[in-house]
């Protein structure tokens, strides 16, 4: 049974510090992997999608990469602002299934 | 573009009560459908998907249930609301099943 573990749960950081989300899977074997950001009593926003045979993905500040061999996935932020301050939650999708299996998310507090 | 609209945004519902929650995407076709549910201190936990209408794939034993009267509406419904139904709901959809979900808005239920 795939498992999803976001380390750490909280985070607290001044402005202009570069930032990296952990994101640890249990099983390999997986499609893709999402990260996603929710801002409090909000929806979740796609941030990046990483396929399997990618290594990673890059959106202005955020980088994503993913080491399948090791069930890990990181989530580098760069020059953070206040603006980022959300939960980060990431996600990953097996072989032959719509289902997504989310970890419990890093709440990310950036202050001035 | 591809907007998905959910309603209501927040409700309080005393136990036993029915429930109607609502979920409509614009702006594409066929989609893959979603319902998660958020509850405090719990990852998202993904409750029913569809491929299309009137396919409806549940992925846990509950008191609810889902349909897709139409092609790009969704709706989660309970005849019989309890206490541990609480939580923030959220609808999602995909192009393919695939790849990136994008999610709505959410609605907070709070049952009494």
């Amino acid at each position: 049974k795939q498992e999803v573990t976001q380390i750490p749960a909280a985070l607290s950081v001044p402005e202009g510090e570069n930032l990296v989300l952990n994101c640890s899977f249990t099983d390999s074997a997986i499609y893709n992997l999402q990260w996603f950001r929710q801002d409090p009593g909000k929806g979740l926003t796609s941030l990046l999608l990483i396929q399997s045979s990618q290594r990673e993905q890059t959106s202005g500040r955020l980088n994503a990469s993913l080491d399948k061999s090791s069930g890990r996935s990181t989530l580098y932020i760069a020059a953070s602002q206040p603006g980022d301050s959300a939960t980060y939650l990431c996600a990953v999708r097996g072989y032959n299934t719509d289902k997504l299996i989310f970890g419990t998310g890093t709440r990310l507090q950036v202050f001035p | 573009s591809q907007t998905i609209h959910q309603w209501p945004a927040t409700l309080v519902q005393p136990v036993g009560s029915p429930l109607s929650l609502e979920c409509t995407v614009e702006g594409t076709s066929n989609p893959n459908l979603y319902w998660y549910r958020q509850a405090a201190g719990r990852g998202l936990q993904l409750l029913f998907y569809s491929v299309g209408i009137g396919q409806i794939s549940s992925e846990v034993p509950q008191n609810l249930s889902a349909s897709r009267p139409q092609d790009r509406q969704f709706i989660l419904s309970s005849k019989k609301l309890l206490l541990s139904d609480s939580g923030f709901y959220l609808c999602a959809w995909s192009e393919d099943g695939i790849n990136e979900q994008y999610f709505g808005p959410g609605t907070r239920l709070t049952v009494t």
